[in-house]
């Protein structure tokens, strides 16, 4: 039983370079989450997923559009990276939405460096 | 944003002492969160409280909430090497039909040998 799983592990992307950030779960959860981790600015929520087949912004959506695929699959897409995206990226997940007294499950990140 | 808060930044301490690091939020809420992450890895979900909960435990770790101070506190008792990671607290947002978990700035907890 994986969890949830981010690939890939590391990536360095140039300016103005795209690329997509892919998530699995192998938990039949409902809900996925994308956050990004800053030095000194814990976890921002970028967009989530409470169902299959929608997807809401969350607090730092600009820059980045997400798909889900499937069930399991929740994919974070930057078009168009920059410095400031450099961060390292959380895909998390939950079992039914609204469900409030949940915890998140957590892929192990994904580092991603844009020069 | 609904973020909370904790405090102290760094904390470091004797193997075996007790560790304390407290989060404060800013509106109301359903619950509120323990995660742990390690260097390197994801976040691990400790203990969650719920907000008409004022004290809760889990081997060595304790939680108290107290929605009045729009505060809680997180114990580690008797710490180990291991112990050593950074610690969040995240507060539940639900509205809507959507559930979002708002996750504070860390403490760093170095616990040494």
């Amino acid at each position: 039983n994986a969890g949830v799983t981010q690939t890939p592990k590391f990536q360095v992307l140039k300016t103005g370079q795209s690329m997509t950030l892919q998530c699995a779960q192998d938990m039949n959860h409902n809900s996925m989450y994308w956050y990004r981790q800053d030095p000194g600015m814990g976890l921002r929520l970028i967009y989530y997923s409470a169902s299959e087949g929608t997807t809401d912004k969350g607090e730092v959506p600009n820059g980045y559009n997400v798909s889900r695929l499937n069930k399991r699959e929740f994919s974070l897409r930057l078009e168009s990276a920059a410095p400031s995206q450099t961060s390292v990226y959380f895909c998390a997940s939950i079992p039914r939405p609204g469900q409030v007294n949940s915890p998140l499950h957590f892929g192990n990140g994904t580092r991603l460096t844009v020069t | 944003s609904q973020q909370g808060e904790e405090d102290p930044q760094a904390l470091s301490i004797q193997e075996g002492e007790n560790a304390t690091m407290n989060c404060s939020y800013k509106t109301s809420i359903n619950n509120l969160q323990w995660y742990r992450q390690n260097s390197g890895r994801g976040l691990v979900h400790l203990i969650l409280i719920r907000s008409n909960e004022r004290e809760k435990h889990s081997g060595r770790l304790r939680v108290t909430l107290d929605t009045s101070k729009k505060s809680s506190s997180l114990l580690i008792t008797a710490s180990r090497a291991a112990d050593t990671a950074s610690y969040f607290c995240a507060t539940d947002y639900s509205g809507a039909g959507s559930y979002q978990l708002t996750f504070g700035k860390g403490t760093k907890l170095s616990v040494i040998p």
